[in-house]
């Protein structure tokens, strides 16, 4: 069974800070990993995925390191801004299944 | 492209009550989930579905909830009768083949009182 911690639970910072949020997986046979953005009362909005084959992906400011061997993978936001508020989920499959199990999140607060 | 609807956005009813939620996938997702997030949690999956057939549906509480994907497009999750600890946000997520990116629905936000 598939397990997902992410540290820290909450964060806040200045803004225009670097920041690196953790995720650690227990099953390390996944295919891929994806993190997600959640603002309040709002669904999921997807950030990037990472495939099994591939150590990190960028999008803007935002790039994802995934370490399969050590089951874990970090977000790294580069100068952060006030609309970056926000939680961000990290999920992984698992279990046999296809469906993504997610951890608790880290509520990031950058202030302005 | 259009992205994932669910309605309604929104439900309160009173415990035993049943409800029912909709989702209408991206067009030509065949993989559709549907995930319960209870407040301070990340989403926990609860039934996915590949076309109209279900692929895996073990954290499902069967005895009180059932979905179905009619012509393997939108999907409906019913609930019946509702229990306090029912009440969170119901989202639904589509991706186009099974193990590639998955992308959600605003939810259903649900409070059972």
């Amino acid at each position: 069974k598939q397990e997902v911690t992410q540290i820290p639970a909450a964060l806040s910072v200045p803004e225009g800070e670097n920041l690196v949020l953790n995720c650690s997986f227990t099953d390390s046979a996944i295919y891929n990993l994806q993190w997600f953005r959640q603002d309040p009362g709002k669904g999921l909005t997807s950030l990037l995925l990472i495939q099994s084959s591939q150590r990190e992906q960028t999008s803007g400011r935002l790039n994802a390191s995934l370490d399969k061997s050590s089951g874990r993978s970090t977000l790294y936001i580069a100068a952060s801004q006030p609309g970056d508020s926000a939680t961000y989920l990290c999920a992984a499959p698992g279990g046999g299944a296809d469906g993504l199990t997610f951890g608790k999140g880290t509520h990031l607060i950058i202030q302005p | 492209e259009a992205g994932v609807a669910q309605s309604p956005r929104y439900k309160i009813i009173e415990k035993r009550q049943s409800v029912a939620f909709w989702c209408n996938p991206i067009s030509g997702h065949a993989t559709l989930y549907w995930y319960q997030q209870i407040l301070g949690q990340g989403p926990k999956l609860l039934i996915q579905f590949q076309n109209n057939g279900v692929v895996d549906d073990s954290q499902l509480p069967k005895d009180r909830f059932s979905a179905e994907r009619l012509k393997g497009v939108d999907s409906t999750l019913k609930i019946q009768p509702a229990k306090l600890e029912d009440s969170a946000v119901y989202l639904c997520a589509s991706s186009l083949e099974l193990r590639t990116e998955a992308f959600f629905g605003q939810g259903t936000r649900l409070t059972v009182v």
